[in-house]
């Protein structure tokens, strides 16, 4: 699976859009990206996955370049409650025989939204 | 909608002790993944499985194993237990190996 380079950390107000970036140069042509966060010890909880095109869902929305080696995560109304640890991960998906094609996690950011 | 199953929530064992936790997967998953994250880590890939055979191996100790069952539920078998097993150990599960994995809420490890 492809690497992935995310800012350690950011910070945002309650309320305003967080943007959270990915860098995933070497990703190949049947790689999806995926987000998921990771509040405190709890479970990772998956939030929205892309293949090319830019993807939206009840809880963000996922805007990937046209050259699929960035993407921005969005959540446009930021919350206390979304801080927490979010992981952009680079995996074959769609269409796949079988089983295995486990996530790869990096370090992520750990964004922090406050008051 | 169901979710991922993870039992027990909570477990302390001794060193050199046995501990088994189980998974029960989403309805129609037929694969799943364990995870292992120490403190302050992040999840480390250890096994998963699909359709009851194992399907990909990752960082897993020789002291662990694990299986898939015929109702698809997986079980994790850690045997000779040592302080750095101390951990929280995630299982999550997929229909089949390309689609959306979903995770449980995790079993708390603690070995004394």
């Amino acid at each position: 699976d492809a690497k992935t380079t995310q800012p350690p950390s950011m910070d945002c107000a309650e309320g305003r859009a967080a943007n959270l970036p990915c860098n995933h140069s070497t990703i190949s042509g049947n790689e999806y990206v995926y987000w998921y966060r990771q509040i405190h010890s709890q479970g990772p909880q998956y939030i929205i996955h892309g293949l090319k095109n830019n993807e939206t869902n009840e809880m963000a929305s996922l805007i990937i370049t046209e050259d699929r080696k960035s993407s921005t995560l969005i959540l446009p109304h930021a919350t206390l409650r979304d801080t927490a640890v979010y992981y952009c991960i680079v995996r074959v998906g769609g269409e796949v025989t079988g089983g295995g094609n486990k996530l790869t996690f990096g370090t992520g950011t750990q964004l922090k939204v406050e008051l | 909608a169901a979710g991922v199953i993870q039992s027990p929530r909570h477990l302390i064992k001794e060193k050199r002790e046995t501990a088994t936790l189980k998974c029960y997967p989403i309805p129609r998953h037929d694969t799943v993944y364990w995870y292992q994250q120490g403190p302050g880590q992040d999840p480390q890939f250890l096994i998963s499985f699909y359709e009851k055979m194992q399907s990909d191996k990752g960082s897993i100790p020789d002291r662990f194993s694990a299986q898939q069952f015929s109702d698809y539920h997986s079980e994790l078998n850690m045997s000779s237990l040592e302080l750095g097993d101390s951990a929280l150990y995630f299982c999550a599960s997929s229909p089949g190996g390309g689609n959306t994995i979903y995770f449980g809420e995790g079993s708390w490890l603690t070995v004394v």
